[in-house]
């Protein structure tokens, strides 16, 4: 079935260092792919979604590009800082269907 | 102000009673969900309604029951409630498009149920 995969459970790291979070995707749709942003004790919010096929989609200093070739949508950022610690969804729509989360990154910055 | 409203914030029950989680949206979408976030499963898509109708239910258990009065709202009923029950349950909402990938989900700010 339609499924999406997050490998790291935990990413630590220190501030103003380069982060990448890997998405990868299984579906039989057209796929569409969002990245979801939760901070301590807040809701999920829209963090960016992917637009066409090889093309990057930037916000809030952070991007990802769709790869229908490798089925991935890895987010990544330059440089992370302290208030970029918090859970990372990758999450796919595919179809008329509500949008299935990955398990989560939860991604931890140090001063 | 919060557009999408969640009722209670936090709720305490015991083994075996009934519970009904209150969400209301103010964004006009025409679309609402449930989803509940636990350290077994986090973010697990539950259901959804669209104009008061069932769309899609991915909960197998008869326990959870979506209740929607009215286009804006979509409540859930728990019925005998266990300890594995315990989690955040969010509600959400998206304005369904013909584009999917316009779609943004948007959710309230849970409730937070703890089942003894």
């Amino acid at each position: 079935g339609d499924s999406v995969t997050q490998t790291e459970g935990l990413v630590t790291l220190t501030k103003g260092l380069p982060v990448m979070l890997n998405c990868t995707y299984q579906t039989t749709y057209s796929p569409f792919l969002f990245w979801y942003v939760q901070h301590l004790n807040e809701a999920p919010k829209l963090l960016l979604k992917s637009s066409t096929d090889n093309k990057r989609t930037e916000h809030q200093g952070f991007y990802a590009t769709l790869h229908k070739s490798s089925s991935s949508f890895h987010l990544q950022k330059s440089s992370v800082q302290l208030s970029d610690s918090a859970l990372y969804f990758c999450a796919l729509k595919e179809g008329g269907r509500a949008l299935i989360f990955g398990t989560g990154t939860t991604v931890s910055v140090s001063p | 102000d919060p557009k999408i409203i969640q009722k209670p914030k936090y709720l305490v029950a015991v083994t075996g009673s009934e519970k009904i989680l209150i969400c209301e949206q103010y964004l006009g979408h025409n679309a609402m969900y449930w989803y509940r976030q636990s350290a077994k499963k986090p973010l697990e898509f539950m259901f959804s309604y669209s104009y008061q109708k069932l769309m899609d239910n991915q909960t197998a258990s008869s326990r959870f029951q979506p209740q929607s009065s009215k286009k804006n709202h979509l409540d859930l009923q728990i019925t005998a409630l266990k300890p594995d029950d315990s989690a955040t349950y969010f509600c959400a909402s998206s304005q369904i498009d013909w584009a999917p990938s316009a779609e943004t989900l948007y959710f309230g700010s849970g409730t937070r149920l703890t089942v003894l």
